[in-house]
This record gives C-alpha cells, sequence and structure tokens, in this order.
C-alpha cells in the first residue's frame, strides 16, 4: 500500500465549474499537508499548506484536512482553462521529506 | 531574488555514462532536496543535504546514486553507469530552514534520457 493515494485522473471540466481534488494516506504521523500545482514541463508550485486539522482559503483555493480520516481535499471554485495542470498532494513529518501523491491531472474547457 | 537554478535542463547519456545533475539553490538557502518523478508517477524523495552533509538518503538507490552540496558550489547528483531506468526528470528543491515548516522551493528540473 502506498503512504499517500491520490487518483490519476483526468479530470475533464466546463470552465466555472466547482473542482474537488482528493488524497488520503496512511501514515499518521504526517503533520503538513501540501498541493502542489504542476504545468507541463516544469516543477511543481506550491498552492497552499496546512498543518493538522482543518480547513484553509486563499482566494478561489480552499484546503481541508481531516487527521482522523486521513483524508486531504482542495476545491477550485470557478475553474478557469489556466488551472489545467497537475495537482499535487503532499506531506511532511517534520521538517524534511515529503511524500507526495501520484498527482491528478485537470483539464478546465472552455 | 533567483529561484532554484538547475542545469542542464535536458541531459541525454547513453547506457553506461555518467550522468551529473546541478542544482544552485535559492539565495539564502541552505537545504537542498532531490526528487525523481519517472512517467505517470508523483515525485520520490531521493536525498536531502545541507551544506558539506547528507542528512536523510534514505531514497536513494544503494548503487550508483551519489550526491553533495560543497561548501562551494551548487550541489551534485552524480548517477554513475546509467541504465535506461533512470530515465526521469529529476527536480531539486531548497528551503531556508528545517527547524519548522519551510516551504521547499523547486527548480524546473533536469529531464534525463538514457539511450
Amino acid at each position: 500500500q502506498k503512504e499517500v493515494e491520490q487518483d490519476p485522473g483526468p479530470l475533464s471540466v466546463p470552465e466555472g465549474a466547482i473542482v474537488s481534488l482528493n488524497c488520503t494516506y496512511s501514515n499518521s504521523a504526517f503533520q503538513y499537508f501540501m498541493w502542489y500545482r504542476q504545468y507541463s514541463r516544469k516543477g511543481p508550485e506550491l498552492l497552499m499548506y496546512t498543518y493538522s486539522s482543518g480547513n484553509k482559503e486563499d482566494g478561489r483555493f480552499t484546503a481541508q484536512v481531516d487527521k482522523s480520516s486521513k483524508y486531504i481535499s482542495l476545491f477550485i471554485r470557478d475553474s478557469q482553462p489556466s488551472d489545467s495542470a497537475t495537482y499535487l498532494c503532499a506531506m511532511m513529518e517534520y521538517g524534511n521529506k515529503l511524500v507526495f501523491g501520484a498527482g491528478t491531472i485537470l483539464r478546465v474547457k472552455s | 531574488n533567483a529561484g532554484v537554478m538547475q542545469n542542464p535542463r535536458h541531459l541525454v547519456r547513453r547506457r553506461g555514462q555518467e550522468a551529473r545533475l546541478r542544482c544552485s539553490p535559492m539565495k539564502g538557502h541552505s537545504h537542498v532536496y532531490w526528487y525523481r518523478q519517472l512517467p505517470e508517477e508523483g515525485l520520490k524523495f531521493m536525498v536531502y543535504l545541507q551544506k558539506e552533509n547528507i542528512i536523510d538518503e534514505s531514497g536513494m538507490p544503494k548503487e550508483r546514486f551519489s550526491a553533495e552540496f560543497p561548501k562551494e558550489g551548487p550541489s551534485i547528483l552524480r548517477i554513475q553507469q546509467v541504465v535506461r531506468g533512470d530515465s526521469a526528470a529529476y527536480f531539486c528543491a531548497s528551503s531556508s530552514d528545517r527547524l519548522s515548516y519551510n516551504e521547499q522551493f523547486f527548480g524546473p528540473g533536469t529531464r534525463l534520457t538514457v539511450l
């Protein structure tokens, strides 16, 4: 069993839709939870990070962490074609290596 | 402030040759991480270094792979006697402090192709 599971998609939605991306994990020692966006042939860029359980909102993006269920989500409101990318969830125990999910390919159609 | 720099961006090697990948962290960052991304897979941690020290190499293959981050100059990931299975994108990230969460900033990656 992988430490972090993420549905690879692809996920195709019309412009303006609400997108829900999810990851599950098995390591209860994870403390920090991140979402990265990666455009084709580029390096990942951090979208949001959350420490422990709860919600965090930044513009059109909302990250949720449920440590009791070992489940994290990223919601994108009013999705735009420019949001088309691969979204990677990542987790960290403490100040060290990131453990990534496989990434979900998102396509927003105009 | 320049971001994380990696070179070369693309590297082609024949089986049995050596590959050297370079990473210059962001200014002021003293922590460097190397990750490998195989086709259709997420990034996998390889090694974490500070200046002149390897902190965690739990993700490094036991043979042919080595990494260093000297006092002066970039971090180097070295792959000896490359095989086709080494073809992947190799990403370097840097951060400023590991005492608490600090964002890891990623470079654009080096795409290694082994013929």
